[in-house]
């Protein structure tokens, strides 16, 4: 079993819907989490980060992290085409300890219909 | 800056080749990491560097697969001799650790590699 699990998709939805993203992870000593996003035949960009449990708010993403489920979530409001990518989960441990190491889960790939 | 440089964007070998991918890091970041991503197993790490000393190489696959950083501007990734399961997008991807999250990883355009 992975140690970081997420649906690959695809995940289809018509423009101004709410999408909604998801990973589960098994190791509790993660304790940064970050969502990627990856156009195709790009490299990964860091959208955002939280740190341990709680929300965090850009714009149209939020994303929650549930340590005590070990779930994280991130959401997209009022979808536009141009949201149409993989969006990749990552988490680290203890930065220094982890030597800046991330586990990624293995994506889900937006499509944003106009 | 001009980001995370990798080359070449393509390759294309036959079985058994020897094949070599670079990497120049965005200047000053102290981490540089290898990765390949495929459709069955997502984004793999591959091995990674702190200030050109590689410090995790358990992700590397086969002793076919050896990864050298001669200094803080340049990694190399090779597979030799290679093989069809090879193929992949290989990407680099530096950071500079500061003490602080995001530990954020700027990742380079990748490496297509196709190994008929």
């Amino acid at each position: 079993q992975k140690e970081v699990e997420q649906d690959p998709g695809p995940l289809s939805v018509p423009e101004g819907a709410i999408v909604s993203l998801n990973c589960t992870y098994s190791n509790s000593a993660f304790q940064y989490f970050m969502w990627y996003r990856q156009y195709s035949r790009k490299g990964p960009e860091l959208l955002m980060y939280t740190y341990s449990s709680g929300n965090k708010e850009d714009g149209r993403f939020t994303a929650q992290v549930d340590k005590s489920s070990k779930y994280i979530s991130l959401f997209i409001r009022d979808s536009q085409p141009s949201d149409s990518a993989t969006y990749l989960c990552a988490m680290s441990g203890n930065l220094e300890a982890a030597g800046n190491k991330l586990t990624f889960g293995g994506g889900t790939r937006v499509l944003v219909k106009p | 800056d001009a980001g995370v440089i990798q080359s070449p964007r393509h390759e294309v070998t036959e079985m058994g080749q020897e094949v070599t991918l670079r990497c120049k890091p965005i200047s000053g970041h102290d981490y540089l990491f290898w990765y390949r991503q495929t459709m069955m197993r997502g984004l793999e790490l591959l091995i990674y560097f702190n200030n050109n000393v590689p410090i995790d190489d358990s992700g590397m696959p086969e002793d076919r697969f050896s990864a050298k950083m001669p200094n803080a501007s340049f990694s190399t990734l090779k597979i030799q001799p290679s093989e069809p399961r090879d193929s992949a997008v290989y990407f680099c991807a530096s950071t500079l650790f500061d003490g602080g999250p995001p530990n954020e990883q700027f990742f380079g355009p990748g490496t297509r590699l196709t190994v008929l």
